[in-house]
């Protein structure tokens, strides 16, 4: 059964940068068959697509949050991770991982982690 | 960039009862490319309809997807005590995911 955890800060300072990486188990993410994405949410709120990263490590990014975010993958560790840079209070959200299949739909998810922008 | 609207917001219904929500997209998309997904409180999205009417494995067949172009319909035939939370359907186009603003279904 395939599983994905996030983990990763839970407190960031505005201005600063949030770092959070996605451990897979069950499965490999280097593999042809997925990408490997991002999504938020914040409090009270609904979804927000963050961005996706394939195996050959295209990447692609919501254009409200390209000038900030980095996603990347780690095969030898079975991880990818998400930066975003000069975070705002806007910023605090649950932070979800995901696997989507055939290129448009998210399967698999993980738990979700709480990222508070606050000094 | 596809804008997806849902509708009712919120919709208040007994158990046993069908409910009907609605998935609009700004302009017409293939619907190859529209899911729907359920979110209980405290947890992660969980993926319900692919391809706007198949289901994902394991999930009942009360749940339906169905529609073309701009309008998608998620129907629940009759509720169920855990059917009751939150639903939000998605859409790829043009190497863009976007989500809608989700429908809540409470119990009345």
């Amino acid at each position: 059964q395939l599983q994905l955890q996030e983990s990763g800060p839970g407190l960031v300072k505005p201005s600063e940068t949030l770092s959070l990486t996605c451990t897979v188990s069950g499965g490999s993410i280097n593999s042809n068959n997925y990408y490997w994405g991002w999504i938020r949410q914040p409090p009270g709120k609904g979804l927000e697509w963050i961005g996706n990263i394939y195996y050959s490590g295209s990447t692609y990014y919501n254009p409200s949050l390209k000038s900030r975010v980095t996603i990347s993958l780690d095969t030898s560790k079975n991880q990818f991770s998400l930066k975003l840079s000069s975070v705002t209070a806007a910023d605090t959200a649950v932070y979800y991982c995901a696997r989507m299949v055939s290129v448009y739909y998210f399967d698999y998810w993980g738990q979700g982690t709480l990222v508070t922008v606050s000094s | 960039e596809i804008v997806l609207t849902q509708s009712p917001g919120t919709l208040s219904l007994s158990p046993g009862e069908r409910a009907t929500l609605s998935c609009r997209a700004s302009q017409s998309v293939s619907s190859s490319y529209l899911a729907w997904y359920q979110q209980k409180p405290g947890q992660a999205p969980r993926l319900l309809i692919y391809g706007a009417s198949s289901r994902a494995t394991g999930i009942p067949d009360r749940f339906s997807g169905s529609g073309s172009g701009t309008e998608f319909t998620l129907t629940i035939s009759r509720l169920e005590p855990e059917d009751f939370a939150v639903f939000y359907c998605q859409h790829y186009g043009s190497s863009l995911w976007t989500f809608g603003q989700g429908t809540k279904v409470e119990i009345k």
